[in-house]
This record gives C-alpha cells, sequence and structure tokens, in this order.
C-alpha cells in the first residue's frame, strides 16, 4: 500500500551540530510537505516541496520525485528546534499521508 | 496562509458523553480536513468535510462516531460521539491555501476522556 517513512525515528544532537532527516515515499506525489510538531502540539509548516531544493534559514530540503524521496536538512542546530518533525505526502487525491516522524532531541 | 482556529483548545470529558469542536478559518477555502494524532501517534485523516453534502470519512473512522458538519466555506465542526478514554488524542483540522494544494494545520484540540 502506499507508504510514507521517515529516519531515523530519533535524533540526539548537541548544540551547533547539523543533521539529515529522511523521508520515502512509495508512489509519485502531488504534494510533499515538511512539519515540525512542538512540544504544544501545534503543526508548523516548514517546507511545500513536492520538487527540487528549498531553503529557509537554517533549514533546507530536497525532495527528489523521481527516486521518492526527501531530505529535511538542519543546520547549526538549536534547542528550540527539539521536536517532532513530520512528512506527509498527497498521493494524487488531495490527503495527506504522514510519515511516522523523527523526534529530535538537542541538547545545550 | 490561512489563520485557523479551533474550540476548546483542550478538554477532559466523562465516558459516555459526546464532545463538538469547532474549527473556524478566516477566509474562504475549498478542501477542509479532520486528523487525528493519538499519544505518541503520528497523524491519521478521519475525513473530508465537504460544504454541501456529507464527509468523506476514510478507513476505520464512520459518521455515527465522528459526525461532522461543513455549513459554510469557512466552518466545520467535528463531534467525538459516546466516548471512551481510547479516543483521548490531538484532533486538527487542516485547510488547502488558496490556489495550492499545501495544507495549513490548526491549533489541534487536546482531548481527554476519563
Amino acid at each position: 500500500g502506499i507508504q510514507v517513512e521517515q529516519s531515523p525515528p530519533d535524533l540526539i544532537l548537541q548544540e551547533g551540530a547539523n543533521s539529515t532527516l529522511r523521508c520515502n515515499f512509495s508512489d509519485s506525489v502531488n504534494n510533499l510537505q515538511w512539519f515540525h510538531q512542538n512540544p504544544w502540539g501545534q503543526l508548523i509548516n516548514l517546507f511545500y516541496i513536492p520538487s527540487g531544493t528549498k531553503q529557509n534559514g537554517r533549514l533546507s530540503a530536497t525532495t527528489v520525485a523521481t527516486e521518492r524521496y526527501s531530505l529535511l536538512y538542519i543546520s547549526s542546530s538549536q534547542t528550540t528546534d527539539s521536536g517532532v518533525y513530520f512528512c506527509a505526502a498527497d498521493f494524487n487525491d488531495y490527503k495527506l499521508s504522514f510519515g511516522a516522524g523523527t523526534t529530535v532531541t538537542v541538547r545545550a | 496562509s490561512a489563520v485557523i482556529s479551533q474550540k476548546p483548545s483542550r478538554d477532559i470529558c466523562q465516558r459516555g458523553t459526546s464532545l463538538t469542536i469547532q474549527c473556524q478559518v478566516d477566509s474562504q477555502v475549498t478542501m477542509m480536513f479532520w486528523y487525528r494524532q493519538q499519544p505518541g501517534q503520528s497523524l491519521t485523516l478521519i475525513a473530508t468535510a465537504n460544504q454541501g453534502s456529507e464527509a468523506t470519512y476514510e478507513s476505520g473512522f464512520v459518521i455515527d462516531k465522528f459526525p461532522i458538519s461543513r455549513p459554510n466555506l469557512t466552518f466545520s465542526t467535528l463531534t467525538v460521539s459516546n466516548m471512551s478514554p481510547e479516543d483521548s488524542s490531538i484532533y486538527l483540522c487542516s485547510v488547502e491555501g488558496t490556489g495550492t494544494n499545501e495544507q495549513f494545520f490548526g491549533p489541534g484540540t487536546r482531548l481527554t476522556v476519563l
């Protein structure tokens, strides 16, 4: 079936470190989004990136649609980057299917 | 992006009761969705709220348990009926942005059922 898989499930970083989160998806996508869920449960839009590369401050993302994966890069991590990062894909049916998430903990 | 609000932000309810969650958007949107996030889990789509017609439910979710209303293009409600502790979750509404299929989420309703 249609799947969105994220890795790693957990990531512990020292403040200032860089990291890469991966999202694999099982079929062609109409939409691919990355979200950050903060400790209060709020889901923050990071990137809308069905293909290509985008950057926003210390975060950047790349989606290679032909190879069915997306990467989220966090550079110079800060404690405020802690939380759960979700990848979600729309497989041409307007509905988002979410991955299981990557829990990031940034230690001071 | 649309500004989305939800009421209530959190609630603690007794087993067997029902709770209605409201989702308000500051602009007219075509596509509106309801998701559930169980503790420690990812988000799962409950249904698509259709304006002027019955909601479209995903596998595992039924109208009797999660009735949805969509009276206009800026507002929707989700009711969690005959609640049990297993219904304790965060419930989130989302909308598609204008001219894009990017989805934006409301702040969520954190429900605890005792």
